[in-house]
């Protein structure tokens, strides 16, 4: 496709347990961004890839927060044993170096 | 340290007015991207400018116009003749090389007619 898509786009889950939400950049992107914005919130860093290099995990809040990402592709956000807290709209981003980020539309996720 | 900081946490106007929204930014570095970013009640993030350090030239585009001081880390944001449609979450952003985007934690614009 010709945005970053994002997958699913709302997700409902139970407290305690473990979600995986999916990105896919754009195609030649290297840079990969994964951002969480609560309600009325700004955006706050999760974790940064770029191309080969290790990954910017400096943002993560737990360690019940995680991701991967395959070469130049997919990518996913895994939080396990999920609290009512992690609620929110986690959003991916790609980008060439140094070019502007591209969003795609995001995830809702709900912690019951 | 990178910083990005939006004093203005919401902003409202009426219609036509014009509005300048505040950005300033902290780097050590002298190779960086500056960005600005709408967000609208639909919730997308959609791209306004990019700027780079090496160039301080004003930008106008339509009613849209950008202020980049390097003696004064700014980089400001003024529309022109405000509308209802520009009634959005606005972020400034900072990129160093090599580093991630930091975003300012955005100013909500009202416009009312």
């Amino acid at each position: 496709g010709a945005g970053v898509s994002q997958s699913p786009s709302n997700k409902v889950t139970e407290k305690g347990k473990d979600v995986e939400l999916r990105c896919d950049p754009i195609s030649g992107h290297t840079a990969l961004y994964w951002y969480r914005q609560r309600l009325g919130q700004g955006l706050e860093f999760l974790i940064y890839f770029q191309g080969n290099s290790a990954p910017d995990k400096s943002g993560l809040p737990s360690d019940r927060f995680s991701a991967e990402r395959t070469g130049e592709s997919v990518s996913t956000l895994t939080i396990q044993r999920t609290q009512q807290e992690d609620s929110a709209v986690y959003l991916c981003a790609s980008s060439s170096v140094y070019e502007k980020l591209f969003f795609g539309s995001g995830t809702q996720l709900s912690v019951l | 340290a990178q910083k990005v900081t939006q004093a203005q946490t919401e902003i409202s106007v009426v219609e036509k007015e014009d509005v300048t929204l505040d950005c300033v930014y902290e780097t050590r570095d002298t190779t960086y991207y500056l960005f600005w970013y709408k967000q609208p009640p639909s919730g997308e993030l959609v791209f306004l400018i990019r700027r780079n350090s090496f160039d301080e030239q004003n930008e106008i585009s339509g009613r849209y116009s950008w202020n980049f001081q390097k003696s004064t880390s700014s980089f400001n944001f003024t529309i022109t003749a405000s509308q209802v449609v520009d009634s959005a979450v606005y972020f400034c952003a900072l990129k160093n090389y090599g580093q991630n985007f930091v975003f300012g934690p955005g100013t909500r614009l009202s416009v009312l007619p």
